[in-house]
């Protein structure tokens, strides 16, 4: 068990809906990070917040947004769903932000499974 | 930019073979570099790392040595089980972010 927790596990939408997908870091890590995995386009990085802030941005459709509480946890929404959203989703927290601060490593919940039909 | 490559999979071995997974980098500077797994319906989990050349990361029987001169960190392990065929991602720390390799799909065979 990593620490990190998301939810839900699954989730099997229609085309066109909004979804938000949650995760709650490992307690004491102040950066998450969100990932897309999918088949043809591999592990792609999404957006990373540190303690609220957005710190660092990837390969995030405009249609996708993110937040981070003031409790730390994480929540990602995607919205106008295409068929080709469909991936697993992971959520990734660490101590540091990167940067000049302390980066040892990453560790990963184990995914949201979206579906969209 | 920074970037990660790796060897294409799968790689299909039988038990106690010896594993060797390339994986060679980009980037300016002396990035960290990791090796994460993930196993069938899982999430990834770090294997091992190294923050500076000539560092030697290990884990679970895997090794890999930071080669800043041919810029690689090649994942080895002298004898394989079953149990570890899953996904290996080889990754950098760039700035914020892991850059990561496309992922090597290890099938062990009995």
């Amino acid at each position: 068990d990593s620490g990190v927790t998301q939810t839900p596990k699954h989730l099997i939408t229609a085309t066109g809906q909004r979804v938000t997908l949650r995760c709650s870091p490992r307690s004491g890590d102040l950066s998450v990070y969100w990932y897309q995995q999918s088949l043809d386009q591999g592990l792609q990085f999404l957006i990373q917040y540190y303690n609220g802030e957005e710190r660092a941005k990837g390969n995030i459709l405009e249609r996708f947004s993110a937040q981070q509480f003031p409790d730390l946890h994480s929540e990602l929404n995607l919205s106008s769903l295409e068929l080709g959203d469909s991936a697993l989703y992971f959520c990734a927290s660490s101590v540091g932000g990167g940067g000049s601060r302390a980066f040892s490593e990453a560790f990963f919940g184990q995914g949201t499974r979206l579906t969209v039909v | 930019g920074d970037s990660v490559t790796q060897m294409e999979g799968p790689v299909t071995l039988s038990e106690e073979a010896f594993l060797t997974i390339n994986c060679t980098y980009t980037a300016t500077g002396y990035p960290s570099l990791f090796w994460y797994v993930q196993y069938p319906g899982e999430g990834l989990q770090l294997l091992l790392k190294a923050t500076k050349a000539d560092d030697k990361g290990s884990n679970k029987g895997f090794e890999a040595t930071y080669r800043k001169e041919t810029t690689s960190f090649h994942l080895e392990k002298g004898s394989v089980q079953v149990s570890d065929s899953a996904v290996y991602f080889c990754a950098l720390r760039s700035n914020y972010q892991l850059i990561w390799g496309a992922g090597t799909k290890l099938i062990i065979k009995p």
